[in-house]
């Protein structure tokens, strides 16, 4: 039973480029989350998705970010023009339902050089 | 809005001894409070959790308490051991809406 994968592991942009993270839920989960970690710091929430629909992206900065979660296929995150200030872990989370407990993935390291 | 203070932000203990992690949250209508665990490039990964009409619950060497009316808990790993070493993270949330917010992380050092 496989649990949150998370692609790519690593990867490094240069300022402007766009960056793509991919994120496949436990089997049975329909319920995703995005987190934001940067070095040292804490987990903050980006955005909670179901299938198709997006539920809560009260942590989403305004511009450049959104994130999607198709009927058919992996939740992506997508950022746009990256700069320097979007370096960080980004984390991906799923649940069953509503009940609590997230399961989540080991994160993907976005370097923006 | 809600919100979650967690501290230390670091304790060092001798292995063999107790470790204690407290948060304190701000929503009163929080009803589920979980603990991870991250190690060092990994991802979270609960290690107990607990529900808003428990005071306490153990698992082995770990245990965490509530208290409601405080609005805080705390999280208790006796024992400790080297591969006890990591970063922990407290988490609440609402009754209302599923985001989980979580507190800014105890780095935790057991010493041998």
């Amino acid at each position: 039973n496989a649990g949150v994968m998370q692609n790519p592991r690593h990867l490094v942009r240069r300022r402007g480029q766009e960056a793509r993270l991919r994120c496949s839920p436990m089997k049975g989960h329909s319920h995703v989350y995005w987190y934001r970690q940067l070095p040292e710091e804490g987990l903050k929430f980006m955005v909670y998705l179901q299938k198709e629909n997006i539920i809560d992206e009260s942590g989403m900065p305004k511009e450049r970010f959104s994130a999607e979660f198709p009927k058919e296929g992996p939740s992506i995150l997508r950022i746009q023009q990256v700069v320097r200030g979007d370096s960080a872990a980004y984390f991906c989370a799923s649940s069953p339902g509503g009940a609590g407990e997230l399961f989540f993935g080991e994160g993907s390291r976005l370097t923006v050089l | 809005g809600e919100n979650v203070e967690q501290h230390p932000s670091t304790l060092s203990v001798q292995e063999g001894d107790s470790a204690v992690i407290k948060c304190t949250y701000s929503d009163s209508a929080s009803n589920y409070f979980p603990w991870y665990k991250q190690e060092l490039g990994k991802g979270p990964q609960l290690i107990i959790d607990i529900r808003s009409n428990v005071g306490e619950k153990k698992d082995q060497r770990i245990a965490v308490t509530l208290n409601k009316t405080a609005k805080h808990f705390s999280l208790h790993i006796t024992e400790t051991q080297p591969e006890d070493s990591a970063v922990y993270f407290c988490a609440a949330k609402m009754e209302y809406g599923n985001k989980l917010v979580f507190g800014a992380g105890t780095i935790l050092r057991v010493k041998s």
